[in-house]
């Protein structure tokens, strides 16, 4: 079926580097959230994404969607311990409901 | 604290048998879904519920069926246990279904399977 492919699957960072992590999807995504699961616990809403070209900020963490509408990322600037986690895109899929993404987890070493 | 419920938060049981999971949504949320995170995996969803009608299916196994009953908390049946379907199993609700709403994860429900 119609998959949301999400990379990288683990990222390792030193506190202060920035982390990206890149949803892509074979079809047009109707819109695409962003969760973040923190170690032991369940995955909470960060944001949504509808419209093409969208970009949007959240202090340090920068959420864009492309202008097709098949991908889409997220930014985290200057990483800190408290942004470790795993990262789950989730991408509606016209005529679907959403799926979510693999995710991308992050450990930040201080 | 989401306001999703789950119960139980642990279950441990014996390959063969068979397991209900269950769940309460937030509040004035109509749609269900259900979610299988094995170890170090991602979220494979396996089904939705909204408003007590099947909505979507995913990934889910025929040993798996789920319902959404008419106060709208939702069980998920588990049977004929395998090892392999050790896993976190979470809830989320939403108010609407198709996908534009955000999910509400509850806290999850850890399944071992000896």
């Amino acid at each position: 079926g119609q998959q949301v492919m999400q990379i990288p699957q683990y990222q390792h960072v030193q506190e202060g580097e920035d982390f990206t992590t890149y949803c892509n999807s074979s079809t047009t995504l109707s819109n695409i959230q962003w969760y973040k699961q923190r170690p032991g616990g369940h995955p909470v809403f960060l944001i949504q994404l509808v419209k093409s070209g969208e970009v949007k900020k959240q202090k340090r963490l920068t959420f864009q969607f492309g202008e097709a509408k098949k991908n889409s990322s997220l930014h985290i600037t200057a990483t800190q311990t408290t942004d470790v986690g795993t990262y789950f895109c989730a991408g509606k899929v016209v005529n679907n409901d959403m799926r979510f993404g693999a995710g991308t987890r992050l450990t930040v070493k201080p | 604290d989401s306001g999703v419920t789950q119960t139980p938060k642990h279950l441990i049981t014996a390959t063969g048998q068979r397991v209900t999971l269950r769940c309460s949504p937030r509040s004035g949320d109509l749609s269900v879904y259900w979610y299988q995170q094995s170890l170090d995996q991602g979220l494979q969803f396996l089904i939705q519920y909204y408003n007590g009608e099947e909505r979507a299916k995913g990934n889910i196994l025929e040993r798996f069926s789920a319902q959404q009953f008419p106060d709208l908390h939702s069980e998920l049946n588990l049977s004929s246990l395998e090892l392999g379907d050790s896993a976190l199993y979470f809830c989320a609700s939403s108010v609407r279904s198709g996908g534009l709403d955000t999910q509400y994860f509850g806290p999850g429900t850890r399944l071992t399977v000896l």
